[in-house]
């Protein structure tokens, strides 16, 4: 069965500080997706990343940066230079693909608060 | 624009009194799916559907139904609601097999007093 683990439930950072949010995966499938999900307080869930098992590939997008790593099986998302406006819950989530594939599994979340 | 659309937003109800939250996409997706997010658990899925009458049961179907009639719609039924049942729920739709492009509505956020 599959399972993702976000070991850190709350995090409390500064502004401009660098913050880790950490993501450990579970699955018997040799492909698969990992996915992180920002949910800011208005509630909705936004989409910022998916990587597929084959890609391990680290990506940095402005601010944030992915570090895939199918060794630990972990997928660990950084925000360089915290703002504000990166304060919000964020999800981890694993999808195996194709065959029985059914759903997302998603991790329990971290909220993250960044203050001035 | 593509979206998936969920009706109502927000809603605030009573123990028993039966209610539907509407589900529709615009992208001709086949798979459909309902999840519920509660503080400490995550999403979890409630049901899915592969296509037009293909309904299965999630992780926590347990109080919910679904249907399934035409291909854009996925109404979530809750027949008699019960407390344990207030919570924020996603609708979710994506080309079949393809979960890696899953499309989520607004979300509805449920009271059940």
């Amino acid at each position: 069965a599959q399972k993702v683990t976000q070991a850190q439930t709350e995090i409390s950072v500064v502004e401009k500080e660098d913050v880790t949010l950490d993501c450990v995966y579970e699955t018997r499938d040799t492909t698969y997706y990992l996915f992180w999900y920002k949910q800011p307080p208005s509630g909705e869930l936004v989409f910022l990343i998916r990587r597929n098992s084959f890609d391990e590939q680290n990506e940095i997008s402005g601010r944030y940066s992915w570090n895939f790593q199918k060794s630990t099986s972990s997928f660990n998302f950084t925000i360089t230079a915290s703002q504000v406006v990166d304060s919000a819950v964020y999800f981890c989530a694993l999808s195996e693909y194709g065959g029985t594939a059914s759903k997302l599994t998603f991790g329990t979340g971290t909220r993250l608060q960044v203050t001035l | 624009e593509a979206q998936v659309t969920q009706n109502p937003r927000y809603l605030i109800t009573v123990t028993g009194k039966k209610l539907t939250v509407t589900c529709s996409q615009n992208m001709n997706h086949e798979y459909m799916s309902w999840y519920r997010q509660d503080p400490g658990l995550g999403l979890r899925q409630i049901y899915y559907s592969m296509n037009v009458e293909v309904t299965d049961k999630g992780d926590v179907p347990e109080g919910y139904k679904v249907s399934r009639k035409e291909k854009r719609n996925f109404p979530l039924i809750l027949e008699s609601p019960s407390p344990n049942q207030t919570s924020l729920y996603f609708c979710a739709s994506s080309l079949f097999l393809r979960l890696d492009e899953q499309f989520f509505g607004p979300g509805t956020r449920l009271t059940v007093l």
